[in-house]
């Protein structure tokens, strides 16, 4: 079966701390995309990484796709309370895993607090 | 809309009762996907519809639940004779083509459905 794990599941922190959160697979991922959700909102897309190696910079943010195309990374600089959300990771769903092309497969995520 | 619409945004029923909830994706839009997302899991594909094609429907998790999709547009979720395991939040989203891939998902806000 073909599984996005990300760690950790809880984490929470005070304003103005760095932290770093992942995703793991055991699988080659094409691409993979990383989102934000608020309560009672539906995620919203942060990035697309598609190239091994690469590292996309959004503001505070600094997202990383592994060498292997295997894992990837979410690091956040000076966090705020703003940045407070659900933060998910997603790549391709594959035939050869029971799912279709054309869906996303999602992980569990990462649910952060960053207190004032 | 600017958006995807997502109706309504809050349904209770009792067990056994049927539920419709609609998606209106983003003008233009051919892909339209139909998630769940449960308390303590990630989003749980359901269906995906792509253009004039058959839909995806591997993700449907028993014959209780059915879609459709009218004029390329519009998608009505079903779920007959509901359970309380039905109770989650449901979620839509759609993207340009079959480019979710890469251009990612914009998500609803979800139907929040409670089954009592």
């Amino acid at each position: 079966t073909q599984l996005l794990e990300q760690s950790p599941q809880f984490l929470s922190i005070q304003e103005g701390e760095n932290l770093t959160v992942y995703c793991n697979s055991s699988s080659v991922f094409s691409s993979l995309q990383w989102y934000r959700q608020e309560p009672g909102e539906g995620p919203v897309l942060l990035v697309t990484v598609v190239t091994g190696g690469e590292v996309k910079k959004l503001k505070r943010l600094t997202f990383q796709f592994g060498d292997a195309r295997k894992d990837s990374s979410l690091h956040i600089t000076a966090a705020q309370p703003g940045d407070t959300g659900l933060y998910l990771c997603a790549g391709p769903g594959t035939l050869n895993y029971g799912g279709s092309q054309g869906n996303l497969i999602f992980g569990k995520g990462t649910k952060l607090s960053v207190k004032p | 809309g600017a958006g995807v619409s997502q109706s309504p945004s809050n349904k209770v029923t009792e067990k056994g009762k049927d539920v419709e909830l609609r998606c209106d994706p983003i003008s233009g839009h051919t892909a339209l996907y139909w998630y769940r997302q449960s308390l303590g899991q990630g989003l749980e594909f359901l269906i995906y519809f792509q253009g004039n094609s058959a839909p995806d429907k591997s993700g449907l998790p028993s014959d209780r639940f059915s879609a459709e999709r009218t004029g390329g547009s519009v998608s009505t979720l079903t779920i007959q004779r509901t359970q309380q395991e039905d109770s989650a939040v449901y979620l839509c989203a759609s993207s340009l083509g079959g480019t979710g891939q890469m251009d990612g998902y914009t998500f609803g806000s979800g139907t929040r459905l409670t089954v009592v």
